[in-house]
């Protein structure tokens, strides 16, 4: 079955303890996203991979950290969390995003940072 | 200005009428235009997709883009409870990034 894998789904976690949220696909795309998605603010994304070893900032990408070693793996790293990036966050792969290529998303994973 | 802007809501529809979805954009160089649907603690699921100015129908669902007037919309024909969702916009900017609007919580009422 093709898909977007996360996790872990659900944590809660303390102010400055290091995470990772892990993310794979099974469908060799070369695009793949993460956002987070807060209450009134819509999905905001926060770094994208245009393939393996290329990444770049999104809109809000600080405090986070990525990285791209394999084509199927996209993992999220929170080097010092803080309570504002108590968030939902989801990861997305696509082919592309040209032509219109669905972004195909994750479950999601909800992060309370205390 | 926000990127990609949609009227937050909630909307409510009947169940049989139709529901009608609008967004703007700021962008004047994005080619593609992405409706999602989004259920209460659900991952975004695409809906429709569209590039050119007109009309695209997909069973009960038809994207209608104005790029003169940069506006995308969704019109949801003989709603169901089951459309009660919120519906999320999203237009590329380039070939590397999509912009999501804050998305228009819908409601269906029986």
């Amino acid at each position: 079955e093709a898909q977007v894998t996360q996790n872990p789904r659900y944590l809660i976690t303390v102010t400055g303890k290091k995470l990772t949220v892990t993310c794979s696909q099974n469908m060799n795309h070369e695009y793949m996203s993460w956002y987070r998605q807060d209450p009134g603010l819509g999905l905001r994304q926060i770094y994208y991979s245009m393939n393996v070893e290329v990444t770049d900032k999104g809109d809000v990408p600080e405090g986070y950290k990525v990285s791209r070693k394999e084509k199927r793996n996209f993992p999220l790293i929170l080097e010092s969390p803080s309570p504002n990036q108590t968030s939902l966050y989801f990861c997305a792969s696509s082919l592309s995003l040209a032509g219109g290529h669905e972004q195909f998303f994750g479950p999601g994973t909800r992060l309370t940072v205390l | 200005q926000k990127e990609v802007e949609q009227n937050s809501g909630p909307l409510s529809v009947p169940e049989g009428a139709i529901a009608s979805l609008n967004c703007t954009y700021s962008d004047r160089g994005s080619q593609s235009f992405f409706w999602y649907r989004q259920y209460s603690g659900k991952s975004p699921e695409l809906i429709m997709f569209i590039y050119s100015n007109g009309d695209k129908e997909d069973g009960r669902f038809t994207a209608q883009l104005n790029k003169a007037s940069q506006y995308v919309s969704l019109l949801i024909r003989d709603s169901q409870p089951s459309d009660s969702a919120t519906y999320l916009c999203a237009v590329n900017q380039g070939a590397q990034k999509l912009v999501f609007g804050q998305g228009t919580r819908l409601t269906i009422n029986p």
